[in-house]
């Protein structure tokens, strides 16, 4: 196991398309995590996964934005009619989570979008 | 809500030189407290942690000690690398909606000079 990857590592697209990221896991966790970093600012939480159930998303997740894990492995962060300001580096992340029990995320290296 | 405040970089250090990088937080109830380091070109990585009052987490010669009464949670090196050049983030965990949340501060860069 590699760790989390994340597919593709930049995207430049054109304001107003669509664009969709990959995140692939480690297997073994159970919660996957999507995150929003913008230049000179901390990570800022967009969503999470529970297996393939979404529990939370943040209220910076406009409608534009949807994610999905269909079957509790990899996740798709879709992002409709891209603006300038959705461009960020999109991290993903995931842990493996019983009970109260919490270790930490592992991160993957990030796909940074650029709208123009 | 919950936050956390780190101070300004870039810091700039010379080799072996101390290393404090400070940060404070604001919580509702009794966080567990992180700092998360990440070098260019990668993802961040976790480099230390406290889950608890007066626990002192450390990996790599980096400290940092849960101070609750000064909602404090400062990182310190006693002789610092070229390699540690990155920027390290503070983080709290949250257990809002059992997510296990975390709350980031805005980094700070660190700069290691021969």
């Amino acid at each position: 196991d590699t760790g989390v990857s994340q597919d593709p590592r930049h995207k430049i697209t054109k304001r107003g398309q669509n664009v969709t990221f990959r995140c692939d896991p480690i297997s073994e966790h159970n919660r996957l995590y999507w995150y929003r970093q913008t230049l000179g600012q901390g990570p800022e939480f967009l969503t999470y996964f529970q297996n393939e159930a979404q529990l939370e998303k943040s209220r910076l997740l406009s409608d534009r934005f949807s994610a999905e894990r269909p079957k509790g492995s990899f996740s798709t962060l879709e992002i409709q009619r891209t603006e300038q300001g959705d461009s960020a580096m999109y991290l993903c992340a995931s842990s493996f989570v019983v009970g109260e029990g919490f270790y930490g995320y592992t991160f993957g290296s990030g796909t940074r979008l650029t709208v123009v | 809500g919950n936050s956390v405040t780190q101070m300004e970089g870039p810091v700039t250090l010379s080799e072996e030189a101390f290393l404090t990088i400070n940060c404070t937080y604001t919580a509702t109830g009794y966080p567990s407290l992180f700092w998360y380091v990440q070098y260019p070109g990668e993802g961040l990585q976790l480099l230390l942690k406290a889950t608890k009052a007066d626990d002192k987490g450390s990996n790599k010669g980096f400290e940092a000690t849960y101070r609750k009464e000064t909602t404090s949670f400062h990182l310190e090196k006693g002789s610092v690398q070229v390699s540690d050049s990155a920027v390290y983030f503070c983080a709290l965990r949250t257990l809002s909606g059992g997510g296990n949340k975390l709350t980031f501060g805005t980094g700070t860069q660190l700069k290691v000079e021969l």
